[in-house]
């Protein structure tokens, strides 16, 4: 099993403001996706990033994979109530996802 | 309709009994898989099974069983439950060669008491 260390765990923030949350690992993924979780619902995929170094964005919402390719970053700007939930990242290898233990987000209105 | 469907969405037994949690796809995909989460740990792999007949043990298979009864169907038994199997477990399916993205049931709670 490789280990997928996120931080912070939780996270609360005022509308507005800005959060990064973070998805860092010792070894290194073919790719790395990254979710959302709502209360009652299963994970949905956000994004998935492939390439070290690679940037993608979805609206307010910048990823960001790291160049060795075992770390990853989920930067919110402008950040809103509907995007409170729970941000997993899931590392790839050998065609079998290992995930973080995910971040819950709080944004106050 | 969904697309993974999970029966029931919630269930309480007791130490002991047999427990089956079924999953049912109508993505056409043949990749299937079952996860559990409890909190602070995240999704952890249980069993998956990329086509009909084939079945893998993730990394927490013991205690648990599968059966892939047609591409569609994949379920989940606990042969005799106990209580720290009481968690969130997810259905998802994946279609292969992409990059392993997983479309997630709505998941079971199951609790045993």
């Amino acid at each position: 099993t490789q280990l997928l260390e996120q931080s912070p765990q939780f996270l609360s923030i005022q509308e507005g403001e800005n959060l990064t949350v973070y998805c860092n690992s010792s070894s290194v993924f073919s790719s790395l996706q990254w979710y959302r979780q709502e209360p009652g619902e299963g994970p949905v995929l956000l994004v998935t990033v492939v390439t070290g170094g690679e940037v993608k964005k979805l609206k307010r919402l910048t990823f960001q994979f790291g160049d060795a390719r075992k770390d990853s970053s989920l930067h919110i700007t402008a950040a809103q109530p509907g995007d409170t939930g729970l941000y997993l990242c899931a590392g790839e290898d050998d065609y079998k996802l290992s995930f973080g233990a995910g971040t819950t987000v709080t944004v106050r209105a | 309709d969904a697309d993974v469907t999970q029966t029931p969405r919630n269930r309480i037994t007791k130490t002991g009994k047999r427990i089956m949690l079924e999953c049912s796809q109508t993505k056409g995909h043949d990749r299937m898989y079952w996860y559990r989460q409890d909190p602070g740990l995240g999704l952890r792999l249980i069993y998956y099974s990329f086509d009909v007949k084939d079945i893998n043990k993730g990394e927490i298979s013991d205690g648990y069983s599968v059966s892939r009864q047609a591409q569609a169907k994949f379920s989940l038994s606990l042969e005799s439950a106990i209580p720290n199997q009481t968690a969130l477990y997810f259905c998802a399916t994946s279609e292969a060669g992409s990059n392993e993205k997983l479309f997630f049931g709505s998941g079971t709670q199951l609790s045993v008491l």
